[in-house]
This record gives C-alpha cells, structure tokens and sequence, in this order.
C-alpha cells in the first residue's frame, strides 16, 4: 500500500523557470511533511516542511503548499537552477503513537534544470 | 555545526556474515532512525530509537536490529547477511523525532553483499 505516491518520474524544465514537484498521500493521519533532494549513492538533503496546521512554508527559493482536503502537496522551486537538477522526495511522518520515527516516502521524481 | 556522520561509507560482506552499521547523530538531537534504500523498494522505515529505547520498528526480519547509546550515538547489525540486503543504509537524526522536528540524513553506508 503506497501511501506517499509522486506520480510523476521526471520533470524537465529550464533554468530559471519554475519547477512544480506534486506529491499525494492516502493516510488522512499524516500530520507532517518533507521535501528532500537526493543525489545517487548519498544521503537525503532535508530543504522544508510543513505541518497540517499550515498550508504553505516558504524558505528562500522553495515554497511548499499543504491542500489537505485533497491530500496533496507540492514543492516549488523559483527560478530553477541546473544544481537543483537531483531526485526529490515528499516524505510525510505522523506524530507520536506506533508511527514515533517513521518517514513515508514516496517514489521520488528526477528533476532536470536545463542551462 | 557537524551533520549526521555514518561509518563506514562502503562496506562488502559474504553472504552468513554479519556487519555493524553506526550512526553519529547531530549533537543535542535524540532520535535517531534507520532506513534501507534499494532501486526495488525505495527508501524503507527500518526502527527508531529515542534515549536509547526503540520506539518504533518496520516490517524487517529479526535478522535487523539496533541499538542507542546514552550520548545518543546509534549501531544496527544485520545477520547471516544474504545478497538482498545489498542496499545503502541511512540514518536519520531529529531533534524530538519525526512528526514533530524535521530530520537530517547521513550520507549513507553503502553495503554489498557476495
């Protein structure tokens, strides 16, 4: 049961446009969300979060939306750059109960930012 | 200030072996968890531990377990290791766990197994 699905493998786009990475979740009992950018063979940068109280987060170039009566989220980066080019995961987590730890993730999509 | 620090970065295994993963976390953070990454599955919850008790453990054989150390540092081994659990190993560090504080990856173990 894939609970975190990103349905899109890939997503390409030019450099300094915006890139849109969409991630939806069936567990109506997440109540916490992160974006992670991720490069072969490392371990996951953490770049935001958001939490079910909020419905959206910005840092810097990235902007996450929390649509909760939909279950979906979404990572915005503005502009895109060719070093964000990288695969990105949602990951959403539950706090406390049997659930203390855990990270869902989804599948991750490949983003390429061309020059 | 350091980041998550995992030991060793490669490591290669006979398959029966067994191999002992660790995991420095961010200093002042408490929860420490541990995820198997492979192309076929993804990023997998392996367990997770907080003040040196594990709170949380995911669908893997008992072949996998852990452990948590008082200044918070993390081990887990695996078993009789087999070819499938050829994969990167991550841990995660969090303040007060996930869910509630947002947690930072190693760089990984990369294990294989022969």
């Amino acid at each position: 049961d894939q609970q975190v699905k990103q349905n899109s493998p890939s997503l390409s786009v030019q450099e300094g446009r915006i890139s849109i990475l969409n991630c939806d979740y069936t567990n109506s009992m997440f109540d916490y969300f992160l974006w992670y950018k991720k490069y072969p063979a490392e371990g996951p940068t953490f770049l935001i979060s958001i939490s079910s109280i909020k419905d959206k987060n910005e840092d810097g170039r990235f902007t996450v939306f929390l649509n909760k009566s939909a279950k979906h989220l979404s990572l915005h980066i503005v502009p895109s750059q060719p070093g964000d080019s990288a695969v990105y995961f949602c990951a959403a987590s539950v706090a406390g109960g049997t659930s203390y730890g855990k990270l869902t993730f989804g599948q991750g999509t490949i983003l390429t930012v061309h020059p | 200030k350091a980041g998550v620090t995992q030991t060793p970065r490669y490591l290669i295994k006979t398959r029966g072996q067994q191999v002992t993963l660790s995991c420095s976390p961010i200093s002042g953070h408490r929860s420490v968890s541990w995820y198997q990454q492979t192309p076929g599955q993804g990023l997998q919850f392996l367990f997770e531990y907080f003040s040196e008790t594990q709170r949380n453990k995911g669908n893997f054989p008992g072949r996998f377990s852990g452990r948590q150390f008082s200044n918070s540092r993390s081990e887990m081994n695996v078993s009789t290791l087999e070819l499938g659990d050829s994969a990167l190993y991550l841990c995660a560090s969090s303040l007060l766990g996930t869910g509630y504080t947002e947690a930072f990856f190693g760089q990984g173990t990369r294990l294989t197994v022969v």
